[in-house]
């Protein structure tokens, strides 16, 4: 069973639009680990945030954001006024006793 | 601070070959990752490292693929013999611990291996 579900696969925007990426998790474990990742054309994943199950506040930093939800078991990813470098593959994981990615979102960003 | 150091980035190889990759983690960090991205999929977890054992294996063809971390600092990632389906990006990562604080993940560039 598919453990993280990124529902979009590929979304593209012009510069300066808003963006979320939407993550639903799966896990029968009360503590566990979230986290996002960034994967730029080069290839290497980017680490960006992690979040334990016991911290559900959001957080910002600088034109990102993340949207803890353990009600629906979300963890959303907002980029504010994107810009052409935000283009990337954007990976959600979980944690709960090995990391587990979802597919990954596409973000392509047009000037 | 160095990062996750990996070779070669890139390797060509016809089925039934074999073929290894390397992995330098970040100095200090206890836990090494390999895994197996197949183009348009996240990352799969073949192997986690504490120190030189292993902790989870479960998703390593062990028919075919095999790993060892000596003296608990590098690793070597091998195939023997490869088959078309492996054809993916090999990827390192390493963390300060496995678990809890400080166990993000740090990612190498990786290695992109094609097998004709």
């Amino acid at each position: 069973a598919q453990k993280v579900t990124q529902a979009q696969t590929e979304i593209s925007v012009v510069e300066k639009e808003d963006v979320t990426l939407d993550c639903v998790y799966e896990t029968r474990d009360t503590t566990y680990y979230l986290f996002w990742y960034k994967q730029p054309p080069s290839g290497e994943l980017v680490f960006l945030i992690r979040r334990n199950s016991f911290d559900e506040q959001n957080e910002i930093s600088g034109r990102y954001s993340w949207n803890f939800q353990k009600s629906t078991s979300s963890f959303n990813f907002t980029i504010t006024a994107s810009q052409v470098v935000d283009s990337a593959v954007y990976f959600c994981a979980l944690d709960d006793y090995k990391l587990s990615f979802g597919a990954g979102t596409t973000v392509t960003v047009r000037a | 601070e160095a990062g996750v150091a990996q070779s070669p980035r890139y390797k060509i190889i016809e089925k039934r070959q074999s073929v290894a990759f390397w992995c330098n983690p970040i100095s200090g960090h206890a836990t090494l990752y390999w895994y197996q991205q197949i183009l348009g999929q996240g990352p799969k977890l073949l192997i986690q490292f504490q120190n030189n054992g292993v902790v989870d294996d479960s998703q390593l063809p062990k028919d075919r693929f095999s790993a060892e971390r000596l003296k608990g600092v590098d690793s070597t990632l091998k195939i023997q013999p490869a088959k078309l389906e492996d054809s993916a990006v090999y990827l390192c990562a390493s963390s300060l611990r496995g678990r809890g604080a400080d166990m993000e993940q740090f990612f190498g560039p990786g290695t992109r291996l094609t097998v004709l």
